[in-house]
């Protein structure tokens, strides 16, 4: 089976850049997408193939994908952005997560 | 604006099956160009796919749990389900059910709770 690796958790202070990366097997050969999850909510699409945002979310939400690794990246991080993180990706017919990045804005 | 609503017991016993409903509205399950996916989340943990169905009935499941899952889709009754056999407690989560297209899902249900407990 295909693994997507997260590290579990990242912090960043208010106004800061934060990156969240996902690797990968020759991920950068494939797309990946990123979901938002607010405790108690359903995830939330933010990036798609690999760098495209869904209307209406913010641009200071942005995505790269290359090699083995993948990331998201937010820039001018505020206090709402607060979530776990998912990447995911698509493999043998099948979709894959990764196990998630708690991202603290602190 | 689509929307979707899992439905089914929200407590299973062990071994038995856990069933779900996802109830389309806002549009046609009958769409070209999208798949019906279930998604599991257990309590404090992250998603994993269950697997995804498409309007012509040609469903593909996650590998570990390919022997235990059934995924159908009723296009007049514009609802998909979930079958999944011989429950453990490891099968406790939440329950999505989601729409995809091009190999990202962009619309989620609000989530049911599925406890398997005797």
């Amino acid at each position: 089976s295909y693994d997507l690796t997260q590290p579990p958790s990242v912090s960043v202070s208010p106004g800061q850049t934060a990156s969240i990366a996902c690797s990968g097997d020759k991920l950068g050969d494939k797309f990946v997408c990123w979901y938002q999850q607010k405790p108690g909510q359903s995830p939330v699409l933010v990036i798609y193939q690999d760098t495209e945002r869904p209307s209406g979310i913010p641009e200071r939400f942005s995505g790269s994908n290359s090699g083995n690794t993948a990331t998201l990246t937010i820039s001018g991080t505020q206090a709402m952005d607060e979530a776990d993180f998912y990447c995911q990706a698509w493999d043998s017919g099948t979709v894959v997560f990764g196990g998630g990045t708690k991202l603290t804005v602190l | 604006q689509l929307q979707l609503q899992e439905s089914g017991s929200g407590l299973v016993r062990p071994s038995q099956t856990l069933s779900l409903t996802c109830g389309v509205s806002g549009g046609s399950i009958s769409s070209g160009g999208y798949s019906w996916i279930w998604i599991r989340q257990p309590p404090g943990k992250g998603l994993e796919g269950i697997g995804h169905i498409y309007q012509n009935g040609d469903a593909y499941y996650t590998p570990s749990l390919k022997s235990r899952v059934t995924i159908s889709v009723d296009r007049s009754k514009n609802n998909f389900y979930l079958k999944l056999r011989s429950v453990t407690a490891a099968d406790t989560a939440v329950y999505y059910c989601a729409r995809m297209t091009t190999h990202y899902i962009d619309n989620w249900g609000q989530g049911t709770l599925v406890t398997v407990s005797s």
